[in-house]
């Protein structure tokens, strides 16, 4: 069974510019998940999507970040404008339903210059 | 608010010996934990889940241990070999808010000598 699928693996940017993450889920999951991982630090959620609709984003700095999930499989995490300290890695991670066990992506390790 | 905290940040074991590693939780309502192992430059990847109605559970080569009473979580790995090396998080689910939303401790590392 194919694992949960991230792009890019690796993005350098500079800080004001903007950059877009992407996941695929594993097959038949219905639940996704977006955690941002701060290096030293454990994964903190940042958006959860059931289907294609957004359960909980209430950690999510939505003044430059945003997310979606138009037809409840793929998804597309964006931010901009970037700061210094979005520096992490950016995890996708997916499960059957929100009360399943939750499997996660290898990341996408955005540095912003 | 809720946090979910390791008690050491790194742990040292020789090949072949067992290694525990123990997770302390601040929210009693919790109802389901889980261990993941991440490796660098990998995603976490699950190991063990355990839920409260339960106080032990074992898997190939691991264990978990939840006492309620104390609100503690250990994970223990029987014969630690080098690829088990990594960094080990318990995370806890809030299945109270109807979410399945995570929330992870800091971390321990778990170093192991040949």
């Amino acid at each position: 069974e194919a694992g949960v699928a991230q792009s890019p693996r690796y993005k350098i940017i500079e800080k004001r510019q903007s950059v877009a993450f992407w996941c695929n889920p594993i097959s038949g999951h219905a639940t996704l998940y977006w955690y941002q991982q701060i290096l030293g630090q454990g994964p903190k959620l940042l958006i959860q999507f059931q289907n294609n609709g957004v359960v909980d984003d209430s950690q999510l700095p939505k003044d430059r970040f945003s997310a979606e999930r138009l037809k409840g499989v793929d998804s597309t995490l964006k931010i901009q404008p970037a700061k210094l300290e979005d520096s992490a890695v950016y995890l996708c991670a997916s499960s059957l339903s929100w009360g399943n066990t939750i499997y996660f992506g290898e990341g996408s390790w955005l540095t912003v210059v | 608010g809720e946090s979910v905290g390791l008690h050491l940040p790194t742990l040292s074991v020789q090949e072949g010996d067992n290694s525990i590693i123990n997770c302390a939780y601040s929210n009693s309502a919790s109802d389901y934990f889980i261990w993941y192992k991440q490796e660098s430059g990998k995603g976490p990847q699950f190991i063990i889940d355990i839920r409260s109605n339960m106080d032990k559970r074992q898997g190939q080569r691991v264990t978990v241990l939840l006492n309620k009473t104390v609100k503690h979580l250990s994970l223990q790995i029987a014969a630690t070999q080098p690829g088990d090396s990594a960094v080990y998080f318990c995370a806890e689910n809030l299945r109270s808010s109807n979410t399945g939303k995570l929330i992870f401790g800091q971390g321990t590392t778990l170093q192991v000598k040949p």
